[in-house]
């Protein structure tokens, strides 16, 4: 089944750098979205980009999709100490069954 | 306040015995999941139902089972033939634009 994997699984930064973490993917896709996970609790919603877009922004976060390399990026800018958690990818099949596959995840941890 | 309501938050489960973990939404989504988190992974996907009264096997369904008689309501059942059972349960229902998560059911055998 299609999977989409985070890159890197973990990363540490201090408060006020840029996060980026990336994804990966193996067949076409409907969309791709990103998700926040904070440690015990579920996921939330944090932006989806359409197969046909190539960039997102909401916020101070920046989402790029590459469709041909079958990869996605997310920008957190000017991170702050309440960002650290867990981001995943997930990816929903282009035969609209809304099946939602999601990656592995990076932790990222920002000290304050 | 709309949303995914999961109950319970943590349950403990004895060798050999059925447990069922609760899941309601009052979203009015057609699409509902079942995911297993274990620890530092990703979700795998146990069951999903598109509709009432149809659901599908997931990537790891054996040992789970699934009802949904009602739109609202998408239970659960980790039966004994499941080996290992402890891990983080989360259930979502799914949109076009997404997926509302409920806040998880923490499962341990003692």
């Amino acid at each position: 089944s299609q999977q989409g994997e985070e890159d890197p699984q973990a990363l540490s930064i201090q408060e006020g750098e840029n996060a980026t973490m990336n994804c990966s993917y193996k067949t076409s896709i409907n969309n791709l979205q990103w998700y926040r996970q904070n440690s015990g609790r579920g996921l939330v919603h944090l932006i989806l980009i359409r197969s046909n877009e190539r960039e997102k922004h909401s916020g101070r976060l920046r989402v790029t999709l590459d469709t041909s390399k079958k990869s996605s990026s997310l920008l957190i800018t000017a991170s702050r100490a309440a960002d650290t958690a867990s981001y995943f990818c997930a990816t929903d099949s282009p035969s609209g069954t809304y099946k939602y596959i999601f990656g592995t995840g990076t932790r990222l941890k920002v000290l304050a | 306040d709309g949303g995914i309501t999961q109950s319970p938050k943590y349950l403990f489960r004895k060798e050999g015995q059925n447990v069922t973990l609760s899941c309601e939404q009052n979203l009015n989504h057609d699409a509902m999941y079942w995911y297993r988190q274990d620890p530092g992974q990703g979700l795998r996907l146990i069951y999903y139902s598109q509709i009432v009264n149809d659901f599908q096997k997931g990537d790891i369904a054996e040992g789970y089972s699934v009802s949904r008689e009602k739109k609202e309501s998408f239970p659960l059942t980790v039966t004994s033939a499941q080996k290992n059972p402890t891990a983080f349960y989360l259930c979502a229902s799914i949109y076009r634009g997404g997926a509302f998560f409920g806040q998880g059911t923490r499962l341990t055998v003692v």
